[in-house]
């Protein structure tokens, strides 16, 4: 089981919005602003999409936004494409005794 | 261009050790920490270790149990994952990730392909 809580899986059309939460606890998400996102297609390694709850690493496109209020995070994902359809792990520093990092279970968004 | 290549990755039986290693380029290879995480087939990533850019300072997954070390050598720009008492719920893609600059623990800006590590009888 997943230190962080993600849906399994998500959906939405081509040029829609969608936005995957990312549930921790007082001791991770909530305590600090040390939350990341990856992207991973099917046999590919992840991909840093959003670090430090909403900055954006050299090249990758503003359509992907995350935010944070309490003990969840979130990444949005503006004007879906046909290249969205991945998997999408958040991930946190944690205070606790099981590992200064972790992830979360991952959620599979499906372009329909 | 970065670049980050595993390898050692084999079969190997249960209670068995194998030590993973990472080539590091493109970058200056002593300025930044490394981690490694695994993917169990069909399943989410799971954070393992880490080591600082000097190598030392080193962080486990309390699920580890002690059963892995991480080390690395500056002046070959690897760094290495010794894994022992290996079980078959060890049998994961493992990959190596270089922290981002200026950032804490969590961002991790490019990845290895990953190393097929297959624990079983």
């Amino acid at each position: 089981q997943s230190a962080l809580t993600q849906p399994a899986s998500v959906s939405g059309y081509p040029g829609q919005s969608i936005t995957i939460s990312c549930t921790g606890t007082s001791n991770d998400i909530g305590l600090y602003n040390l939350v990341s996102w990856y992207q991973q297609h099917p046999g590919k390694a992840p991909k840093l999409l959003i670090y430090e709850v909403s900055k954006w690493p050299s090249g990758v496109s503003n359509r992907f936004s995350g935010s944070k209020s309490g003990n969840t995070a979130s990444l949005t994902i503006s004007g879906l494409q046909a290249d969205d359809e991945a998997d999408y792990y958040c991930c946190s520093k944690s205070l606790s005794h099981t590992g200064i990092v972790v992830f979360g279970g991952g959620t599979r968004l499906t372009v329909l | 261009e970065v670049q980050l290549v595993e390898s050692g990755g084999l079969v190997v039986q249960p209670g068995g050790s194998l030590r993973l290693s990472c080539a590091a380029s493109g970058f200056p290879f002593n300025d930044f920490s490394i981690h490694w995480v695994r993917q169990t087939p069909g399943k989410s990533l799971e954070w393992l270790c880490l080591i600082n850019k000097r190598g030392d300072v080193t962080y486990y997954a309390d699920s580890l149990r002690g059963r892995f070390t991480v080390s690395r050598d500056n002046s070959q720009n690897s760094v290495f994952l010794q894994m022992s008492s290996l079980e078959t719920e060890d049998t994961a893609i493992y990959y190596c990730a270089k922290e981002m600059r200026g950032t804490q623990f969590v961002s991790f800006d490019y990845w290895g392909r990953g190393a097929l590590v297959t624990v079983s009888s």
